[in-house]
């Protein structure tokens, strides 16, 4: 699996769109990029995953750069309750694992 | 339609002492994991299973044993505790076909 890099801090006011930037120079062509996050201490979380394409849920919107290489997870309005650690994986869709790296964590201040 | 489920939620465990971590999914996932936490890090993967009756090693798996006889059920057992071993598991379920994982609440595991 191709490894990412995440900055390991954000901080984002209220209201503001979160932009949370994850780089995966390595990528392969059959591995999708996933967004996870996990909140104090409860399990980790499903946001949203994608290919080649920007995909838009009622969570968040990934952008992924036409050459794969890096991708952004955008929450719109950020809210308190998104304070968490996001995490950044690819997995090719024919791979069994999901290995977790270690986030950035994201702190929403009032 | 509660998801996945862990039992015990916390635990205290004395050096060389044995104990299940039980995780039940009611989803009918082929896909089964058990990952740990150290504090201030991220998921580690143990073990996993494909489906009933097979399983296999992930990043960390010595000191831990797992079991896959049903579909709904996969254990983690732990056989002589270390405190290297004190975490937080975590196991998770994902349908054939898809990768969003579903995680369990975890288990507090302190050996003492």
């Amino acid at each position: 699996d191709a490894k990412t890099t995440q900055p390991p801090s954000m901080d984002c006011a209220e209201g503001r769109a979160a932009n949370l930037p994850c780089n995966h120079s390595t990528i392969s062509g059959n591995e999708y990029v996933y967004w996870y996050r996990q909140i104090h201490s409860q399990g980790p979380q499903y946001i949203i995953h994608g290919l080649k394409n920007n995909e838009t849920n009622e969570m968040a919107s990934l952008i992924i750069t036409e050459d794969r290489k890096s991708s952004t997870l955008i929450l719109p309005h950020a809210t308190l309750r998104d304070t968490a650690v996001y995490y950044c994986i690819v997995r090719a869709d024919n791979t069994d694992k999901l290995i977790f790296g270690t986030g950035t964590r994201l702190q929403v201040f009032p | 339609n509660a998801g996945v489920t862990q039992t015990p939620k916390f635990r205290i465990l004395k050096i060389g002492q044995s104990m299940t971590l039980q995780c039940t999914q009611d989803m009918n996932h082929n896909y089964m994991y058990w990952y740990r936490q150290d504090p201030g890090m991220g998921l580690k993967l143990i073990y996993y299973s494909v489906g009933a009756g097979i399983t296999d090693k992930g990043e960390v798996p010595n000191g831990y044993n797992v079991s896959r006889s049903t579909t709904e059920d996969f254990p983690l057992r732990l056989e002589l505790a270390a405190p290297s071993q004190t975490s937080v598991y975590f196991c998770a379920s994902r349908r054939q076909g898809w990768g969003g994982y579903t995680f369990g609440s975890g288990t507090r595991l302190t050996v003492v």
